[in-house]
């Protein structure tokens, strides 16, 4: 059974970079078939899609959060990590990882998500 | 890139039947057939509910099913069931590679 797992800092300070790492057990994640994509809630918010890798390194994110956003993958610990720059209190939220499917564009695995908290 | 766009809020009694709308643009649920829905429970993950519009995974209730027409896609849930009671989010592909969530509906099982 495929499981993606969050970690990394629950509190991160204003203008400071946010990283974030998912590990990815029970399957590997260099496979032609699956993106490996962050997504982030807010408290009491909406889901919004923060971007993709493919194992082979491509990247596609949300042009809303496109000059903040880094994804990169760490094929040999079958990882995959985001980093979000310039953070301010706007982006505390939960942050998940999951997996897509590529060709049909939905999350069909997810982690459990973590929650990072933007404050000095 | 804006959200798609859901009612806030969505209620039935037990047995009834429920629709949730979703409504897009022509450059994403209106071009492809690539919406997705999700449970999402307090405090927990979402779940995959419905792919590709109207597909279920293995394991989701055949009580789930979905649609589309035009720009709107929909999720209708029948013989609705306390369980049910959560957040669902609808997901459409946008072009190049990109994705955009709807800002979710609160089901209420009364």
């Amino acid at each position: 059974q495929l499981q993606l797992q969050e970690s990394g800092p629950g509190l991160v300070k204003p203008s400071e970079t946010l990283s974030l790492t998912c590990t990815v057990s029970g399957g590997s994640i260099s496979s032609t078939s699956y993106y490996w994509g962050w997504i982030r809630q807010p408290p009491g918010k909406g889901l919004e899609w923060i971007g993709n890798i493919y194992y082979g390194g491509s990247t596609y994110y949300n042009p809303s959060l496109k000059s903040r956003v880094t994804i990169s993958v760490d094929t040999s610990k079958n990882q995959f990590s985001l980093k979000l720059s310039s953070v301010s209190a706007a982006d505390t939220a939960m942050f998940y990882c999951a997996r897509l499917q590529r060709q049909k564009s939905y999350f069909d695995y997810w982690g459990q998500g973590t929650l990072v908290t933007v404050s000095s | 890139q804006s959200a798609l766009t859901q009612p806030a809020s969505v209620s039935g009694s037990p047995g009834q039947s429920i629709t949730i709308s979703c409504t897009g643009t022509s450059s994403d649920v209106g071009n492809y057939d690539l919406v997705s829905w999700y449970q999402q429970h307090p405090d927990k993950a979402p779940k995959l509910m419905i792919y590709e519009g109207s597909k279920r995974p293995s394991g989701v209730s055949n009580r789930f099913s979905g649609s589309k027409s035009g720009i709107t896609a929909s999720l209708t849930i029948s013989g609705l069931q306390a369980e049910d009671e959560a957040d669902y989010y609808c997901c459409s592909y946008a072009g190049s590679s990109t994705l955009v969530f709807g800002g979710g509906t609160r089901l209420t099982v009364l």
